[in-house]
């Protein structure tokens, strides 16, 4: 069974552009996390989301950052405009129900510059 | 004060020996608690989860949990030197399905 799917795995780009990151959840999971991970932050919950509803965006850093998610197979977390301290490991986790196992993509490593 | 607390190490043993990982969290009604492996450049990997007051097994690895300290570890018997990574604690509100994570504690494990 295919895993969580992220795109791209990496993204470099200039300061002030529009960036997009896209996950694929497994198949049949209902809850979906975004989360971004840093040296000196760890791993941070930016939203999340059950059966394709924001619950939770409190961990959203700024109005610049977005997440939609249409249909139950797809989200995506905008940035725009980009600076260059939105660099970090964006990750996608998925999961059933609620309270249960999470699974993570590979991850989007994201670099402006 | 931290939602999840785990001390950053680095935890070095000796291969061979058991390596005891700690986690706090702060959320009483926190429901689901998780243990995740990281290796560098990698993505967070689960490896346990526990659910109940006391002890869960599978394999080397043991997770322990103590609501009423709201208290979680992890052990790692007979360590191996593939077991150098970052472990992760994370803790579900239940309800709020809110997966919280602290910022993890390196382990070393030398030859």
């Amino acid at each position: 069974d295919a895993g969580v799917i992220q795109s791209p795995r990496h993204e470099v780009t200039e300061m002030g552009q529009e960036v997009t990151l896209r996950c694929k959840p497994i198949s049949g999971h209902n809850s979906l996390f975004w989360y971004r991970q840093t040296m000196m932050r760890g791993l941070e919950l930016l939203i999340y989301f059950n059966n394709n509803v924001p619950i939770d965006d409190s961990g959203m850093p700024e109005d610049r950052f977005s997440a939609k998610m249409p249909n139950a197979s797809f989200s995506t977390l905008k940035i725009q405009p980009s600076e260059p301290r939105d660099s970090a490991v964006y990750f996608c986790a998925s999961s059933v129900g609620t309270g249960t196992e999470a699974f993570f993509g590979q991850g989007t490593r994201l670099t402006v510059v | 004060q931290k939602e999840v607390e785990q001390n950053s190490g680095p935890l070095s043993v000796p291969e061979g020996a058991i390596a005891s990982l700690n986690c706090t969290y702060s959320d009483r009604v926190s429901q689901s608690f998780f243990w995740y492996r990281q290796y560098s450049g990698k993505s967070p990997e689960l490896i346990m989860s526990i659910y109940s007051n006391g002890d869960k097994e599978d394999g080397r690895f043991t997770a322990q949990l103590n609501k009423a300290s709201q208290y979680v570890s992890l052990l790692i018997r007979d360590s191996q030197p593939s077991d150098s990574a970052t472990y992760l604690c994370a803790v579900n509100g239940g309800a709020t399905n809110k997966l919280i994570f602290g910022t993890g504690t390196l382990l070393a494990v030398q030859p």
